[in-house]
């Protein structure tokens, strides 16, 4: 497809249990991002990856939440013993250049609404 | 106080009307300035991209950057109902710096 594609769009997961997202980045983006929206709120940075290289995680808001992107297209998301504080849509986004030092901008997919029981 | 400030609305119009919204900023690093169209549901959909102060227009968009006073703005023209959802307005600093803050987005409704 010519966006970026997230999977699954809804999540209904009980608190304790184990999730993840999944992001299929446009092709050819070097640059994935993960963000979190919380309701009536803004986009919150988590994570970047250049291709496989994860070069920043200092917005995963505890260690229950990993990302990885093992061959620089594909990205997941796992949140471990989810707490209904991580109920949230949780967007992912890609871009063509190699993060700050390009001018190429962010594209979004629809996101993953995740709640949490 | 956040980095952006941004008011939630919400803000109602007839169709036709010139719509302004806008957003403030402390952090002097900003140098890109976005505005994302976010209807509901949906992902954040880029509409303009700006770098530094000034103006850009894409058809019934305007944005403004005021980098000076820290504001920028987002003009729409003439709006339509298609045009009702959520903008984001959206910043980043230059050079290595690539993590957008966003404001927590205005809800547009346009009134047939």
């Amino acid at each position: 497809g010519a966006g970026v594609s997230q999977s699954p769009r809804y999540k209904v997961a009980k608190r304790g249990q184990d999730v993840a997202l999944r992001c299929d980045p446009i092709s050819g983006h070097v640059s994935l991002f993960w963000y979190q929206q919380a309701l009536g709120q803004g986009p919150e940075f988590l994570t970047y990856f250049q291709n496989e290289a994860q070069l920043d995680k200092s917005g995963l808001p505890s260690d229950r939440f990993f990302a990885e992107r093992p061959e620089g297209s594909v990205s997941t998301l796992k949140i471990q013993r989810t707490q209904q504080e991580d109920s949230a849509v949780y967007l992912c986004a890609s871009s063509l250049g190699t993060g700050g030092w390009s001018n190429q901008p962010q594209h979004f997919g629809d996101g993953t609404r995740l709640s949490i029981l | 106080q956040k980095e952006v400030e941004q008011d939630p609305g919400p803000l109602s119009v007839p169709e036709g009307a010139i719509v302004s919204l806008n957003c403030t900023y402390s952090n002097s690093a900003f140098q890109y300035f976005m505005w994302y169209r976010q209807y509901s549901r949906k992902g954040p959909e880029l509409l303009m991209y700006t770098y530094s102060s000034g103006n850009k227009e894409d058809g019934r968009f305007t944005a403004q950057v005021d980098k000076s006073s820290k504001y920028i703005s987002l003009f729409i023209r003439d709006s339509q109902p298609s045009d009702s959802a959520t903008y984001l307005c959206a910043m980043r600093g230059g050079g290595s710096n690539y993590k957008l803050t966003f404001g927590k987005g205005t809800l547009l409704t346009v009134n047939p």
